[in-house]
């Protein structure tokens, strides 16, 4: 059963600001959210993470809504090497807090 | 670098030729998750360990197994390898399991069956 839904694809121009969507309508108050993301034959790397609130880092910022049913990961500046698998995971009790991967958003940077 | 190492980068092996894929957690992490990645399957949860201790599994067959070791390392077994299991396998580590805690995952395992 497939927790989170996200594109399959998108892509962004170099140095432009790219947003990355995510839907978890069946999310619970507790569940937190996590971003994942997997560059070309590299393991995945932890982006951000957050649970109600927006947060940043200094890779990315992380947009929740209010009603915490979708997310929004947002890449200020995209650079080429931003191109990447983007996974939006939740962990929560039923999932036993495992990280269970979905298909992600493959992002495409246009120079 | 993540501080997840894991050893060998590549293994070829034929079938039936038990392997064992060694992974070394982040200093201080006392989880360590290990995930398959094929081509046609995505990251796929295989188990879960927390200080020594088995914490949950995926869709774990039974030629694999699994171990974390008093000193935190773990190793993944694959008693008679198929072809199917041609993959790439990763490690991550976390200091806890809790769900605000993030992973860190190492540069993978390609094993090949041939």
């Amino acid at each position: 059963d497939a927790k989170t839904t996200q594109p399959n694809s998108m892509e962004s121009n170099e140095e432009e600001p790219v947003h990355l969507p995510c839907n978890h309508s069946t999310i619970s108050g507790t569940d937190y959210i996590h971003w994942y993301r997997q560059l070309p034959s590299q393991g995945p790397e932890y982006v951000i993470h957050g649970l109600t609130s927006n947060v940043n880092n200094r890779m990315a910022s992380l947009a929740i809504a209010e009603d915490r049913k979708s997310s929004t990961l947002i890449l200020h500046r995209a650079t080429l090497r931003d191109a990447a698998v983007y996974y939006c995971i939740l962990r929560d009790w039923d999932t036993g807090n495992q990280f269970y991967f979905g298909t992600g958003t493959s992002l495409t940077v246009i120079p | 670098d993540s501080g997840v190492t894991q050893t060998p980068k590549h293994l070829i092996t034929a079938t039936g030729q038990r392997v064992t894929l060694r992974c070394s957690p982040r200093s201080g992490d006392l989880s360590v998750y290990w995930y398959q990645q094929s081509l046609d399957q995505g990251l796929q949860f295989l188990i879960q360990y927390y200080n020594g201790e088995e914490r949950a599994k995926g869709n774990i067959l039974e030629r694999f197994s699994a171990q974390q070791f008093p000193d935190l390392h773990s190793e993944l077994n694959l008693s008679s390898p198929e072809l199917g299991d041609s993959a790439l396998y990763f490690c991550a580590s976390s200091f806890r399991d809790k769900k605000n805690t993030e992973a860190f995952f190492g540069q993978g395992t390609r094993l090949t069956v041939v």
